[in-house]
């Protein structure tokens, strides 16, 4: 099976604007999680959804939001960007039970100056 | 979600020698995963444990999850400059609550 995809791998925005980032999870798994890495702060969950709806939410502010299709792709998206949004975004899929081993994707490097 | 904290945060060994790392919780842990991430990398995931007492070796690893299931441990034996990374344990859930991550740097 293919990987988890991330586009793009890298990125740079200025302060003010928005972006989106995409998520293609392993075929047949239906959960996506979002996380932002920072150094120093670990993996910080942002959102999970299955099935096309938020199943969780972690605790960013509203500019951070996310969806997801019927093909069980993912976005993320975060609007007037912040110099303290620099960081790298890590998507990860699973099969959506409980518990389940999450699969990683490569990651989008977000610069924002 | 339920918290872990890991330590410690760094940890610098020469090659050869032992490494472990902690994770504790407040609370009673259903199961915690661990996972590596290489420098550069993204997290890959290593092991779940599930019952209390649990020991599991993979190779030179050794995981324990406590007999109360608040803690667990990550023991590598004999350093290998190839287990270069941050370990992070993971609390249970849909979304999975991980620990800040234990940054091993091995020298030759």
């Amino acid at each position: 099976k293919a990987g988890v995809t991330q586009t793009p791998r890298y990125l740079i925005k200025t302060r003010g604007q928005q972006v989106t980032l995409s998520c293609s999870p392993i075929s047949g798994h239906r959960s996506v999680s979002w996380y932002q890495q920072t150094p120093g702060q670990g993996l910080q969950f942002l959102f999970e959804y299955f099935s096309e709806t938020q199943r969780n939410k972690g605790n960013f502010p509203g500019r951070f939001s996310g969806r997801q299709f019927s093909n069980s792709r993912s976005e993320m998206n975060v609007s007037t960007l912040e110099l303290g949004d620099s960081a790298l975004y890590l998507c990860a899929s699973s099969s959506g039970q409980v518990d389940n081993e999450q699969f990683f994707g490569p990651g989008t490097r977000l610069t924002v100056l | 979600g339920q918290q872990v904290m890991q330590i410690p945060q760094y940890q610098h060994v020469q090659e050869g020698e032992d490494f472990t790392t902690y994770c504790n919780s407040s609370t009673t842990l259903s199961n915690i995963q661990w996972y590596k991430q290489r420098p550069g990398g993204h997290p890959v995931f290593l092991i779940q444990l599930v019952k209390s007492g649990e020991v599991k070796k993979q190779k030179r690893l050794t995981f324990q999850f406590g007999e109360a299931k608040k803690n667990s441990s990550l023991h590598i034996t004999a350093t290998q400059t190839t287990d270069v990374g941050t370990y992070f344990c993971a609390g249970p859930g849909y979304a999975l609550n991980f620990g800040k991550g234990t940054s091993l740097l091995v020298t030759p």
